[in-house]
């Protein structure tokens, strides 16, 4: 099983700051990791996979980088509408897809 | 554009099986890797399982011995049976479109209680 463990598990951010969220692998998973955005009482929505690319439709101030083992979710100026709670998720073993424990991002 | 909806019981017994059903909408079934994915509450994901439109899966080695996921094309559906379960099953659980899922349904609530 590969563990994905995020960090930190609340993030304090006030609107218009960056945000910076962290992601790590327990073995290297290449690309193959997306992040998801969940907020309360919704499904998660998908933002960025490949590590890197962009969803259809997702603003620019989110961006995905990282390969291997370490990854980074950045939100360049916070919206009141990105907070929320953030998945990492590796799809790189196919035979068993993993999820971190996620990352909280509330208001300051 | 492409919508999923979960359907089945919202309470299920102990010791009993849980069973979901999947439809999809705005689009063909084919081609694509179809999941489950669960949330238990105030909990992270986790993966359940995954099938392509052909019929082969995927299973969290943690559930495997309890889980089926089956597909039938000709309904635009597939669905998910966990046998056995116990409290510890109850979650949200979500069908999805792939294996980092880009398409999600709006979840359904399976609570297990007598």
């Amino acid at each position: 099983e590969i563990v994905m463990t995020q960090s930190p598990g609340t993030l304090s951010v006030s609107p218009g700051e960056r945000a910076t969220l962290s992601c790590r692998a327990s073995q290297s998973v290449g690309s193959n990791l997306a992040w998801y955005q969940q907020k309360p009482g919704q499904a998660p929505r998908l933002l960025i996979y490949g590590a890197s690319t962009r969803a259809t439709g997702l603003p620019a101030r989110f961006s995905g980088s990282g390969s291997g083992t370490e990854f980074t979710l950045t939100i360049s100026s916070l919206q009141s509408e990105d907070f929320a709670v953030y998945y990492c998720q590796q799809y790189n073993n196919w035979r068993e897809l993993t999820f971190g424990g996620g990352t909280k991002v509330e208001i300051k | 554009q492409v919508q999923l909806q979960e359907s089945g019981p919202g309470l299920v017994k102990p010791s009993e099986t849980l069973s979901l059903t999947c439809t999809v909408s705005g689009g063909s079934i084919s081609y694509y890797y179809w999941s489950w994915i669960r949330q238990p509450p105030g909990k992270g994901l986790e993966w359940i399982g995954y099938i392509y439109y052909i019929g082969s899966t995927n299973y969290n080695p943690s559930l495997k011995s309890r889980v089926t996921i089956s597909v039938d094309t000709s309904k635009n559906q597939f669905s998910l049976k966990l046998s056995s379960v116990t409290a510890a099953d109850t979650a949200v659980y979500y069908c999805a479109r792939g294996r980092n899922p880009d398409v999600w349904g709006k979840g359904t609530t399976v609570t297990v209680s007598s």
